[in-house]
């Protein structure tokens, strides 16, 4: 699996969109950028993925850039339950394939 | 649909005992996969199961030991427990054709 990078930890006021920046400059054709978020002490929680086109559900947007390098993801209108360790993840989609997970972001949601 | 559970919640061992940990994967996955999870860092690949076989295994040693059941529900057992075994064990579950991991919420195990 590509590596990636982010930043350690974000700030994002109630209400507003959180952004949160992945680096994967090594992504490989048949990779996918995969979103998981942890809120404290419960499991990973699946947001979104995506491969080149930009990606929308009900939790979060997913922008990937035109060379695939990087992307970000974007919670239109972050919560206070928003608050959690969000993790960038590159990988086949497939689901024999593991799941390599970094140190990830962690968002603190100030009201 | 109940989603990955995950048996039990918390618990409590003493160094050199054995633990069972126990998963039921989401509807209709049959692969299961196991996580470990220390304080303060991300959930690291343990083994993966399907067809009731080990399919892939991390860097863990031999102590780290798993089943599959033909109702694809798992079982992580870990043998001479130590101090440094204290931690969040996740089981994610998937469809082998499928391109998502759904995660239980996990078994916090601590090691006295």
């Amino acid at each position: 699996d590509a590596k990636t990078t982010q930043p350690p930890s974000m700030d994002c006021a109630e209400g507003r969109a959180a952004n949160l920046p992945c680096n994967h400059s090594t992504i490989s054709g048949n990779e996918y950028v995969y979103w998981y978020r942890q809120i404290h002490s419960q499991g990973p929680q699946y947001i979104i993925h995506g491969l080149k086109n930009n990606e929308t559900n009900e939790m979060a947007s997913l922008i990937i850039t035109e060379d695939r390098k990087s992307s970000t993801l974007i919670l239109p209108h972050a919560t206070l339950r928003d608050t959690a360790v969000y993790y960038c993840i590159v990988r086949v989609a497939a689901g024999y394939q593991k799941v390599t997970f970094g140190t990830g972001t962690k968002l603190q949601v100030i009201p | 649909d109940a989603g990955v559970t995950q048996s039990p919640t918390h618990l409590i061992k003493t160094r050199g005992q054995q633990v069972t940990l126990r998963c039921s994967p989401k509807s209709g996955h049959d692969t299961v996969s196991w996580y470990q999870q220390a304080l303060g860092q991300g959930p690291q690949f343990i083994f993966q199961y399907y067809e009731e076989e080990e399919r892939q295994r991390g860097n863990f040693p031999d102590r780290f030991s798993g089943h599959q059941f033909p109702n694809y529900s798992s079982e992580l057992n870990v043998n001479a427990l130590l101090l440094g075994d204290s931690a969040l064990y996740l089981c994610a579950s998937s469809p082998d054709r499928g391109t998502e991991a759904f995660f239980g919420q996990g078994t916090r195990l601590t090691v006295v």
